[in-house]
């Protein structure tokens, strides 16, 4: 069974604070995306890799960085945490062979005070 | 560029009713289309897909066909049941291989 897991389902920061969001994918895949969730602006793409060391800037990165020192793992890295970066963010991974069919991980609801 | 349009929910239906969520989408070239579901708590899962015109994508009662001359890909149900109440997303595949491009999403509630 496939498997994407994200190291927290709940966190809770200050703001400033520096953040580390994991995502993990037994799946063997090239590709990796992290998202956002908001209500009403549905997701959001913030960062993807297609593969080791390589990554892409998605629609709004701007406050977010990215690493994927290994094929299975993305982090996502808010460098210093701001109120208006509280929200759902959903890690998700592919295979690099079309049709891009991704896979998601339960989410980690951020709250940052 | 690449987007998805669907309609607005929330929807609300009794159980054993006709859904039809709309989902258009403007892309270059021939996308792959999606719709994923997200249940209450829980991240997105793959509910159906079609790949080419004119596919049909089905799975749990749910349908969609590939209309490239309207450019939709509307999903259905004949009968709801309370649970399917989720939030429901329609996504294409651009043309950068991997990317998907999702509309905002169609909040369903089902009443018993």
């Amino acid at each position: 069974d496939v498997k994407v897991t994200q190291s927290s389902r709940y966190l809770v920061k200050r703001t400033g604070e520096k953040v580390f969001l994991e995502c993990v994918q037994d799946m063997d895949h090239e590709n990796m995306f992290w998202y956002r969730q908001d209500p009403g602006l549905g997701l959001r793409l913030i960062y993807f890799s297609y593969d080791v060391k390589m990554k892409e800037k998605g629609d709004i990165p701007e406050g977010y960085s990215v690493s994927r020192e290994k094929k299975e793992r993305f982090s996502l890295i808010l460098e210093s945490a701001s109120t208006n970066q509280t929200s759902m963010y959903l890690c998700a991974s592919s295979f690099n062979k079309g049709p891009g069919t991704q896979y998601f991980g339960p989410g980690t609801r951020l709250l940052v005070l | 560029g690449n987007s998805v349009t669907q309609m607005e929910g929330p929807v609300t239906l009794s159980e054993e009713a006709f859904l039809t969520i709309n989902c258009t989408y403007t892309a270059t070239g021939y996308p792959s289309l999606f719709w994923y579901v997200q249940y209450p708590g829980e991240g997105l899962q793959l509910l159906l897909k079609a790949t080419k015109a004119d596919d049909k994508g089905s799975n749990k009662g749910f349908e969609a066909t590939y209309r490239k001359e309207t450019t939709s890909f509307h999903l259905e149900k004949g009968s709801v049941q309370v649970s399917d109440s989720a939030v429901y997303f329609c996504a294409l595949e651009g043309s950068t291989l991997g990317r998907l491009y999702f509309g905002r999403g169609t909040q369903l509630t089902v009443w018993p």
